[in-house]
């Protein structure tokens, strides 16, 4: 298995209603970031944590990190139609340094109106 | 503020030609970073260069792969005798610094027939 895997593959979810995606990584490191991929598009940065943050808000977003079981959760409240799309993780390696960014396979999301 | 940006946006070319990929990165960006996507996959880190200088290449393919960063112009991915298997989105992101947030450009989307 690969660093930086998210769970789960895909999700479905009501309109209105809080989604939860969760991401597993494997070595040390500097940080962890997510990212939004709308079908076909770029990435879009949502919101980065470093090593000896815990929690961390941003709008509708709430990510958590804990080191000692190297995992990360998203946690996107009161979702919208608009947020349809592949959300990854990605991590910095204290072995490679924050240039080396390694995704996650990603979380196809899908908001059903 | 212009984003990073990529062109062409789709390329198709058949086996054995070659593929230029260009980059241009945000103003004031001096580092830029190639990923690869293959479909339903993360992006994985390719090369990492500055002005003139390649800094990590360990993810590129050891044959017909190449990258540069000349001191005035783009970025340029190239790619030599293109096989099926080279189809895929190619990201370039830039940051202000070494280890800072990474901004993605829309991609490249390369087709192989």
């Amino acid at each position: 298995s690969q660093q930086g895997e998210e769970d789960p593959q895909a999700l479905s979810i009501q309109e209105g209603e809080n989604a939860t995606m969760n991401c597993s990584y494997k070595t040390s490191i500097n940080n962890l970031q997510w990212y939004r991929q709308n079908s076909g598009r770029g990435l879009v940065h949502l919101i980065l944590i470093r090593s000896n943050e815990r929690e961390k808000h941003s709008g509708r977003l709430r990510v958590t990190l804990d080191t000692s079981k190297k995992s990360s959760s998203l946690l996107i409240t009161a979702s919208r139609a608009a947020d349809t799309a592949s959300y990854f993780c990605a991590t910095a390696s204290t072995n490679f340094g924050n240039e080396k960014l390694t995704f996650g396979t990603g979380t196809r999301l899908t908001i059903i109106p | 503020n212009a984003g990073v940006m990529q062109n062409p946006r789709h390329l198709v070319r058949r086996r054995g030609q070659e593929a230029r990929l260009r980059c241009s990165p945000m103003k004031g960006h001096s580092h830029v970073y190639w990923y690869r996507q293959l479909p339903e996959e993360g992006l994985k880190f390719m090369v990492y260069l500055q002005k003139e200088n390649i800094i990590d290449e360990s993810g590129m393919p050891k044959e017909r792969f190449s990258a540069e960063f000349p001191k005035e112009g783009p970025s340029i991915l190239r790619i030599q005798q293109v096989v099926r298997g080279d189809s895929a989105a190619y990201f370039c992101a830039s940051s202000s610094d070494r280890g800072g947030e990474q901004f993605f450009g829309p991609g490249t989307r390369l087709t192989v027939l």
